[in-house]
């Protein structure tokens, strides 16, 4: 059984950075693609991108440019979101989630607990 | 960027009771949409994917259809473990984009 555990809760300031891990258990984080989302308080699903390992590097919504990074390590299993320059805004829970598909379109059969970020001063 | 619209926003129904909820695409997107419920707190657990197809364990009181732009997706018979919050999310293309969801009470 493919399970994704996330690391727990952070508390940042705004400007600061902040990183989230998720780690797959039962099966190997290769063999699929991680994509992460998020959800703001009492908000909706909002899709964040994924690591693309054709080409080695990130692909991200718009509105995330810039900001926020993804990575693997695919020695341990664990993909990572980073995301810089924080804001109130960017308080939320934070979803690692497997896509069944290809090139990064299909649907998400399994998900990480999540990840609460909050972004106080 | 495709934007999917859901309605209703909210509802409010009774167990053993039929309800339906919509999701409309800005462009065609085919058959690739995809159903999610979730509880307050917890991750969102797939129910549909392709319009219509059930996810592996999910009983057969929900359902759904559609193609192009506009997508239904119902449940037939509600029980109580059934509230929560339901989201369309389409895979035409990326960026990959969710409805704002549709809040069920019972």
């Amino acid at each position: 059984q493919v399970q994704l555990i996330q690391s727990g809760p952070e508390v940042k300031k705004p400007g600061a950075s902040v990183k989230v891990s998720c780690k797959v258990s039962g099966n190997t984080l290769t063999e699929f693609s991680i994509h992460w989302v998020r959800q703001a308080p009492g908000k909706g699903l909002e899709w964040m991108g994924f690591f693309d390992r054709e080409d080695a590097e990130g692909t991200y919504a718009h509105q995330f440019q810039g900001r926020v990074t993804l990575t693997e390590d695919p020695s341990s299993d664990t993909a990572f979101l980073e995301l810089t320059s924080l804001r109130s805004e960017d308080t939320a829970l934070y979803f690692c989630a497997r896509l069944v598909g290809d090139l990064g379109l299909g649907y998400f059969d399994f998900w990480g607990q999540g990840s609460p970020v909050s972004v106080s001063s | 960027d495709i934007q999917m619209t859901q309605s209703p926003s909210s509802l409010s129904a009774s167990v053993g009771d039929g309800v339906t909820i919509t999701c409309q695409a800005s462009q065609d997107i085919s058959h690739y949409l995809n159903w999610y419920h979730q509880k307050p707190g917890r991750a969102p657990k797939l129910l549909i994917y392709d319009s219509s197809i059930l996810m592996t364990g999910v009983p057969s009181r929900f359902n759904g259809s559609g193609s192009g732009t506009l997508f239904t997706f119902t449940i037939s018979s509600l029980q109580p473990e059934d509230f929560g919050t339901y989201y369309c999310q389409h895979h035409d293309n990326l960026p990959l984009t969710f409805g704002q969801g549709t809040r069920l009470d019972i």
